[in-house]
């Protein structure tokens, strides 16, 4: 069976500072990636996917992430961060289920507190 | 258009008690799942629906959880005998298809189950 690690529980950042959080997911065939954001108060939203091509995958707000295929990892980065992204992150893996579905995978999140 | 909806947001019940959880999925979603996500943790998968059938429902804990999506759009999750180890954000989400791993899930804002 599939899994996803978010090996940073906690992070807490400065404004401006840079940002990554580390995913790495346990499953040997063809995966789609995902990262979803919680902002404080509202619903899991889609921050960015990754299918196939670049590997370098661009989302909204100005989050990327880069998909290693030889490192099973799929990390999450921002360059300088805002007070504004603020929230929980949680990386996902699609991958095929034995009930004959892709069923996602979550990890167990990482909370970002971004200080003004 | 709506996004995903869930109904109430917050139930409170007394152990033993018997619960019902709705889903509303967006229109025109034919695939709907159902987490639960404890404190701290990421949505851990229960069902996932296909149209009317529960294509894969693995992540069931025991068999007092029953879900149903009679006519292919709303489902509920029926949770009988509540215990303590049940109290947790119950999320609902659907997307165009499950048969596909391109899916992007849209989440609604879940139903905070706490028993007594």
């Amino acid at each position: 069976a599939q899994s996803v690690s978010q090996h940073n529980h906690h992070v807490i950042l400065s404004e401006a500072a840079s940002l990554e959080l580390g995913c790495n997911y346990s499953y040997g065939g063809t995966v789609n990636l995902f990262w979803y954001v919680q902002y404080p108060g509202q619903h899991l939203q889609l921050l960015l996917k990754y299918f196939s091509g670049d590997p370098l995958v661009k989302g909204i707000k100005g989050f990327e992430a880069e998909f290693i295929k030889s490192k099973f990892s799929f990390n999450l980065r921002k360059p300088s961060v805002q007070w504004s992204d603020t929230a929980e992150y949680f990386c996902a893996v699609n991958a095929w289920a034995s009930g004959g579905s892709y069923i996602p995978t979550f990890g167990r999140g990482t909370s970002l507190i971004v200080h003004p | 258009g709506a996004g995903v909806s869930q109904t109430p947001s917050n139930k409170v019940t007394e152990k033993g008690k018997y619960v019902e959880l709705r889903c509303d999925p967006i229109s025109g979603h034919t695939a709907l799942y159902w987490y639960r996500q404890s404190l701290g943790q990421g949505p851990e998968f229960l069902i996932y629906f296909q149209g009317t059938g529960a294509a894969d429902d693995s992540g069931l804990p025991n068999d007092r959880f029953f879900a149903v999506r009679p006519e292919g759009s709303v489902s509920t999750l029926k949770i009988q005998r509540t215990e303590r180890g049940d109290s947790a954000v119950y999320l609902c989400a659907s997307s165009i298809t499950g048969q596909s791993s391109y899916n992007e899930q849209f989440f609604g804002p879940g139903t905070r189950l706490t028993v007594l």
